[in-house]
């Protein structure tokens, strides 16, 4: 099955700076790869999500790229602010199944 | 208003007793999921349904039971046999498939069971 490993697990910026998130996955039939961010208490939503005919996305100040080849993808945010603090988590899957990687603790300090 | 609605939001059980908890959704979608949430682990899948009176194990069903007798309900029973089950426990529910690609997961805000 599929194996998803992100990193770093905690992140710490200031405001205003850029913040990366990794994550790296094992089956190469995997075509869909969103990102989900869990504020403290709340629900996961979607962020942000790029399908395998890609390379990248932008949204805003949130962008996502793709690299099959290397399997791996990334969540790139810009100008940080403090409501960015949350625990990010991707994802990689194919039909129905979803896995989600462990999850990135990130603290936008000010 | 529609949405993913989960209860009850806190739980506590004893060990030995089996427990379900409840996923109900009006967003008409066909498939819905379980997903166990532990600290530093992320979201593991259970259990997930594509369709009415069908279902499947995900990565860690043992010690899990699952239903889909209607499209909007999708209740889960954590067994005795569940070693762990104190966990946060969040449901989720999807548009059905197109084109062969996953769609957006919308998320109930979670049932945390804690065994005594």
């Amino acid at each position: 099955g599929e194996n998803v490993e992100q990193h770093p697990s905690t992140l710490s910026v200031q405001e205003g700076d850029s913040a990366v998130i990794k994550c790296t996955y094992s089956d190469s039939a995997s075509n869909y790869f969103p990102w989900y961010k869990q504020e403290l208490g709340k629900r996961p939503q979607l962020i942000i999500d790029i399908r395998s005919n890609v390379g990248e996305k932008k949204d805003q100040r949130i962008a996502v790229t793709l690299n099959k080849t290397a399997k791996h993808f990334s969540l790139h945010i810009t100008e940080t602010q403090p409501e960015d603090s949350a625990v990010y988590f991707c994802a990689a899957g194919r039909g129905n199944k979803l896995t989600f990687g462990t999850g990135t603790q990130l603290k936008v300090e000010l | 208003d529609g949405g993913i609605t989960q209860s009850p939001k806190y739980l506590f059980r004893k060990e030995g007793q089996n427990v379900t908890l409840s996923c109900e959704q009006n967003l008409n979608h066909d498939a819905m999921y379980w997903y166990r949430q532990d600290p530093g682990q992320g979201l593991r899948l259970i259990y997930y349904s594509q369709i009415v009176n069908d279902f499947q194990k995900g990565d860690i069903a043992e010690g899990y039971s699952v239903s889909r007798e209607k499209k909007e309900s999708f209740p889960l029973t954590v067994t005795s046999a569940q070693k762990n089950p104190t966990a946060f426990y969040l449901c989720a529910s999807r548009t059905g498939l197109a084109g062969g690609h996953t769609g957006e997961l919308f998320f109930g805000e979670g049932s945390r069971l804690t065994v005594l």
